[in-house]
């Protein structure tokens, strides 16, 4: 069975410094991966896709397939980034047709 | 427009009791999703519903668990005989998705949380 594993449970970095929020995934086919986002006394969120390759509010995450990885970075930190934040996989292209498998989650902080 | 809502917000149940969660997706998705999030966890899922037709129950951790979505909107979730292990906030989603190589995003609602004391 597939897994997502996020090692960190909190990670807690100042204002202006880079940030790393580390995932790992054990599945044998080609999966794809998100990174979803819940602020404080918000619904949970689509950050971004492994697919799209795109950067949002400075966040980017790469996959290295070699190392089964999925790793959210961001040189920056800012305040507002304080937020808990899921790792998830689809076992199928498009990530809206299966259930989603998440990890136990980072929560972020970034102190001033 | 409207998210995806879900009602109670919040359910204390006595252990034994039965509960029904209730969550409207967004009009016109296709898909829909429950997930269990117990304390300091991820979302787990627990049930897929494309349409009114339940595709994946692969989830549900017990028979006493069981959804519907009669009519392709609105779904509910019901658990029986409550234990306290039930303890969890419930996550429903949806999405435009039918499958295949497009992007659909899940949309999540607010939960419920479900107290079983």
């Amino acid at each position: 069975a597939q897994r997502v594993t996020q090692p960190e449970k909190l990670l807690s970095v100042f204002k202006g410094a880079p940030v790393e929020l580390k995932c790992n995934y054990s599945y044998s086919g080609s999966p794809e991966l998100f990174w979803y986002v819940q602020y404080s006394r918000q619904r949970l969120q689509l950050l971004l896709r492994h697919i799209s390759r795109e950067s949002i509010k400075g966040f980017t995450a790469d996959l290295n397939k070699g190392e089964t990885s999925f790793h959210l970075k961001k040189p920056f930190a800012q305040e507002e980034d304080s937020a808990m934040y899921y790792c998830a996989l689809s076992l199928y292209s498009g990530g809206g047709a299966d259930g989603l498998t998440f990890g136990k989650g980072t929560h972020l902080i970034i102190q001033p | 427009g409207a998210g995806v809502s879900q009602s109670p917000r919040y359910k204390v149940a006595k252990r034994g009791q039965d509960v029904a969660l209730r969550c409207d997706p967004i009009s016109g998705h296709v898909s829909l999703f429950w997930y269990q999030q117990a304390l300091g966890q991820g979302p787990e899922f627990l049930t897929y519903f494309q349409n009114e037709a339940q595709l994946d129950k692969s989830g549900l951790p017990s028979d006493r668990f069981f959804a519907e979505r009669p009519e392709g909107s609105v779904s509910t979730l019901k658990i029986q005989r409550t234990q306290q292990e039930d303890s969890a906030v419930y996550l429903c989603a949806s999405s435009l998705a039918l499958g295949g190589a497009s992007y659909n995003e899940q949309f999540f609602g607010p939960g419920t949380r479900l107290t079983v004391l």
